[in-house]
């Protein structure tokens, strides 16, 4: 199992950005993934879940400015993110269903 | 949402000492739990799920207990390469939520 994240970096506040995740080893369509986040020196922070449905929740601090989605031919998942805040910077894990496989996580940095 | 509580926030311990790491949730989570230990600059990796379920590959120094609201990490007979941060989390409603962490130093 590999989950392989991309797309991080540095981004002014308001502005938008959106990661991938590229899974490998597993049949990605089975499987519901998420998105965590870990700001720097902080603890874990779930942001959001997809269901093999698509079906999605979210964490209501990321609600209506995030957008979680999957492209099952692709065996990616994405996170889009917008109107950026600054307590938005954090180290963004992809994860399996049962949070037994992470990526390494993508750098996203909201500064000005 | 569903508050998790760790505890300590750190801890130091001799090689080879037994060390236990607490985590209190807001409300019973009928062990859908699970523990995570992160090393620096590394992501986070399952240990224990279902609250005492050792995940595939973990050693069998570390295992997990509890029920209810109060569930607790044990690592037995401290290795060097033990050194990390622990996390638990709760799985049982959503939004999923994670304690504080637990830094654990090797004396």
């Amino acid at each position: 199992v590999q989950l392989v994240e991309s797309g991080g970096g540095l981004v002014q506040p308001g502005k938008s950005l959106k990661l991938s995740c590229s899974a490998s080893g597993f049949t990605f369509s089975s499987y519901g993934m998420h998105w965590i986040r870990q700001a720097p020196g902080k603890g874990l922070d779930w942001v959001a879940y997809i269901s093999s449905s698509s079906g999605t929740v979210y964490a209501d601090a990321v609600k209506g400015r995030f957008t979680i989605s999957r492209d099952n031919a692709k065996n990616t998942l994405y996170l889009q993110l917008n109107s950026l805040k600054s307590e938005d910077t954090a180290i963004y894990y992809c994860a399996r269903y049962d949070l037994d496989a992470w990526g390494q996580g993508a750098s996203v940095t909201v500064s000005s | 949402d569903i508050q998790m509580t760790q505890s300590p926030p750190s801890l130091s311990a001799s090689l080879g000492e037994t060390v236990t790491i607490e985590c209190r949730a807001s409300e019973d989570i009928y062990n859908g739990l699970a523990w995570y230990q992160q090393k620096p600059g590394k992501s986070p990796q399952l240990l224990i799920y279902n609250a005492n379920s050792l995940h595939t590959g973990v050693p069998s120094r570390f295992s997990g207990s509890g029920s209810g609201t109060q569930y607790s990490l044990k690592i037995n007979s401290l290795q060097s390469e033990d050194v990390a941060s622990y996390f638990c989390q709760q799985y049982y409603n959503y939004p999923l939520t994670f304690g504080s962490g637990t830094k654990l130093e090797i004396k």
